[in-house]
């Protein structure tokens, strides 16, 4: 399967600081990139969806201002969260797809803890 | 409304024996489903799927069963080692919403003692 990866692995940061999440496909083109979260013990819940080169689509009670994402390249995503709070401390993942494929390929995930 | 359901959160099972979790779904559209394993702090990784037009798919040690009128899908591990010890997450892609977009079931953890 595709690699992807994710940077930084871990982040702790400040309430009201902005923190970027990058996600890379290393050896794919990823027309189609997902953000998930992951709250302890629940189940990944996905957050957007970016189109390369198209607008992220934001699933319902996700703050799209709050959450910025930008998908300039085939191979690299970014999520922003702005003005974090400790509420947002999560674990993040992206993942890529291409259309027509069910299988996403996973990054590793991004520990953030807002203090 | 949960979409994909584990109701299991936690299976203990000894090395060797077999390895069964279950996951149920409820929206009779989906048509393909997938099995994700993960470990503590890391992204899932892929592990078996299955179309709706099969009932059963094997891969090595792990056996994935689709009963499509039950609504009902389970991943059979056999024989269980420790390394297979993780959780595992039952998803499905749900194309009436973002193109590709998996839903999630809510895991259950595994642990497969020596």
């Amino acid at each position: 399967g595709a690699v992807v990866s994710q940077h930084p692995s871990w982040v702790i940061c400040k309430s009201g600081t902005s923190v970027k999440i990058e996600c890379r496909s290393l050896d794919f083109q990823a027309t189609t990139m997902f953000w998930y979260r992951q709250f302890p013990k629940q189940s990944l819940m996905l957050m957007a969806t970016s189109n390369e080169g198209s607008k992220a689509t934001y699933e319902q009670g996700v703050e799209k201002d709050k959450f910025l994402i930008n998908h300039a390249s085939l191979t690299l995503s970014t999520l922003t969260v702005t003005s974090a709070h400790p509420e947002d401390s999560s674990f993040y993942i992206c993942s890529c797809g291409d259309r027509g494929y069910n299988e996403q390929f996973f990054g590793p995930g991004t520990r953030l803890t807002v203090l | 409304d949960q979409q994909v359901k584990q109701n299991s959160p936690s299976l203990s099972v000894q090395e060797g024996r077999i390895s069964i979790l279950n996951c149920d779904y409820t929206n009779s559209m989906f048509d393909y489903f997938l099995w994700y394993k993960k470990y503590p702090a890391e992204g899932p990784t892929f592990l078996i799927s299955i179309s709706s037009i099969k009932d059963k798919n094997e891969d090595g040690r792990f056996t994935v069963f689709l009963n499509k009128s039950a609504k009902h899908l389970s991943l059979h591990i056999v024989p269980s080692q420790p390394g297979d010890s993780a959780v595992y997450f039952c998803a499905a892609p749900n194309y009436g919403g973002s193109q590709g977009n998996l839903i999630f079931g809510k895991g259950t953890k595994l642990s497969v003692k020596p």
